[in-house]
Order: C-alpha cells, then structure tokens, then sequence
C-alpha cells in the first residue's frame, strides 16, 4: 500500500498566518490526491482534488500544489474557521489511503 | 443540495454482524462510484471499500476482505456494508462518500464491537 505522510503532524498559528501542510507518498501518485478538512464531530469535507482543483464552495484561500510524490496544501490568511485537522488522500491506486491528518489548533 | 444519509451502526458483540445503508437524496448517486470510509475513535481516516456504478466491480482494503460485502440498489438510491465477523479493531464511525474524489460525505453512523 501507498503510504502518505504529512507534516507536520500538528501545529499552533494565528489568524492572518499563511500555513503550509506538507503529505509526501511513498511511491507516485500522479496527481491523484486530494485534500479534506475534518472538524471536531463532524464529517470531513473535500477540499481540492487532482491535487491543485479547488472544490466548489471551498475558500479561494486555499490552494494546492505537486505532483509524483510531494504535494502541499496552502491557507493564504487563516480564519477562525479553518482551524481544524487536515488530511491528504491518494486515489492513484488500491488502497485508497490517507495522511494521518494535521491538527491546526490556533495559537 | 444532495445529501448522504447513513444508518444502521450500534453495538454489537464480537463475532456478530450489521448491515450499513446510505441513502442519497437526489438520485444522483447512480452515476458515481460509492464509497464507505471509516474512522475509530481518536484516529485518522480509513478507505474501507468502494462498487462502481452498476455495482459490477467492488474493492476492499485487506483488513476486511472475505467479511464485509459491498453493495447498491440504484433504484433505491441506497448503498449498503454488510458487516460479518466484526471484531473490537472495526469499531469506528462510518461515513458513505460519492465519487472517485470523494466529494459528497454523509454525517456517518457508529459501529461499537464490544462484549
């Protein structure tokens, strides 16, 4: 199976910060990986997928870059909303598998 | 706005077995590959299996092959997990997805196995 990895595992950062989320795979995943926000209690929620396309209704805030096996996920200006646990996800190949997730707790 | 609607979790022993349905709201789900994803207690997201649309192909991660069963009833707009052999490690919250990327997640139904 393909394992990803994110870094960092989790972090503390202020309203207005720029925040950069890290998932590297074990192997290539093409551009097969998307991103999703979890919130406490509730289910998670697409974010970008094929690595770079932002989902519609998700923040222009947001944003996705890489290819093969390095891939970041990017917050412009942090809201109070976007404080949540963040988890990367290949789809190139079965298993379908997922990072183990970022927390972003604010600081 | 469409809609994922799970049911079917709760408490069951070791050993025993649950059926899951999802129930999609605006008949949309017949045209997208379905998902289940499931999550234990404090922990991260587990891909569990997925069925094309016609429900010809189905896959599953390792951990559960040869004791969950994947399923669709497209004229039901409904999706199923049946559950058998279920072991404490299966206890989790499970979400119904739409699509290969996920995009549509219901609010999930909790799975305990527990004696």
């Amino acid at each position: 199976a393909i394992r990803m990895t994110q870094s960092p595992s989790s972090f503390s950062a202020s309203t207005g910060d720029r925040v950069t989320i890290t998932c590297r795979a074990s192997q290539t995943v093409g551009s097969f990986l998307s991103w999703f926000q979890q919130k406490p209690g509730k289910a998670p929620q697409l974010l970008i997928s094929t690595a770079s396309i932002l989902q519609s209704g998700a923040p222009s805030r947001f944003s996705g870059s890489g290819s093969g096996t390095e891939f970041t996920l990017t917050i412009s200006r942090l809201q109070s909303e976007d404080f949540a646990t963040y988890y990367c996800q290949q789809y190139y190949t079965y298993p379908i598998t997922f990072g183990q997730g970022t927390r972003l707790d604010i600081k | 706005e469409v809609q994922l609607v799970e049911s079917g979790g709760g408490l069951v022993q070791p050993g025993g077995s649950l059926r899951l349905s999802c129930v999609e709201s605006e008949f949309t789900s017949s045209t997208y590959w379905m998902n289940w994803v499931r999550q234990a207690p404090g922990k991260g997201l587990e891909w569990v299996a997925n069925i094309n649309q016609d429900g010809s192909e189905k896959t599953y991660v390792d951990s559960v092959k040869g004791r969950f069963t994947i399923s669709r009833d497209n004229a039901k707009n409904s999706l199923y997990l049946q559950m058998n052999s279920l072991r404490a490690e299966d206890t989790a919250v499970y979400y119904c997805t739409r699509g290969s990327t996920f995009d549509i997640w219901g609010q999930g139904t909790m799975v305990t196995v527990s004696s």
